[in-house]
């Protein structure tokens, strides 16, 4: 079954403990893609992927980290979390022109 | 920034009703497409309409779409309850692919 997984689905966590929130597709997508989504603010583009090694960032990057080594995995990385990213987040995957596949979403609180 | 927006920001609606919703935005596309999203769920893709199609439909579902407007709007006919979700337009480009705000469509029994 074609899937985009994240995790956790859930996590609450304490400011500036570095924390991973782990996406994977099995459909071999070239794009991945991480969005946050905040109440009156819809997804907002946190960081972006075209291929393996290739990362650029979206329009909220700041204080986020991305990598991607292989092509199947994209993880958002919080190096030092801070309340204001407490959010959902939501990780997607597609390739080129085509429909995105989103991941069940992690609600993330940072207290 | 945001390359679709959606209008209104919200609608409410009786079941049976036609909802409408609107997308506008900014750039060439070569394709636009409709998302529903159930509250704190994933997006699912709906439809996907090419920049060179005027009107898509599928099942309940039309879509039209304006270049020279740069819009576009999802018709959905005789609205169910089970219809109430957020609905997004996306427009990916060569690189990303960003969404608006959304309509917040509730239909009321």
């Amino acid at each position: 079954e074609a899937q985009v997984t994240q995790n956790p689905r859930y996590l609450i966590t304490v400011t500036g403990k570095k924390l991973t929130v782990t996406c994977s597709q099995n459909m071999n997508h070239e794009y991945m893609s991480w969005y946050r989504q905040d109440p009156g603010l819809g997804l907002r583009q946190i960081y972006y992927s075209m291929n393996v090694e290739v990362t650029d960032k979206g329009d909220v990057p700041e204080g986020y980290k991305v990598s991607r080594k292989e092509k199947r995995n994209f993880p958002l990385i919080l190096e030092s979390p801070s309340p204001n990213q407490t959010s959902l987040y939501f990780c997607a995957s597609r390739s080129v022109n085509t429909e995105a596949f989103f991941g069940q979403g992690t609600r993330l609180t940072v207290v | 920034s945001q390359q679709g927006e959606e209008d209104p920001q919200a609608l409410s609606i009786q079941e049976g009703e036609n909802a409408t919703m609107n997308c506008s935005y900014k750039t060439s596309i070569n394709n636009l497409q409709w998302y529903r999203q159930n509250s704190g769920r994933g997006l699912v893709h709906l439809i996907l309409i090419r920049s060179n199609e005027r009107e898509k439909h599928s099942g309940r579902l039309r879509v039209t779409l304006d270049t020279s407007k740069k819009s576009s709007s999802l018709l959905i006919t005789a609205s169910r309850a089970a219809d109430t979700a957020s609905y997004f337009c996306a427009t990916p480009n060569n690189n990303d692919m960003r969404f608006g705000a959304g309509t917040r469509l509730t239909v009321k029994p």
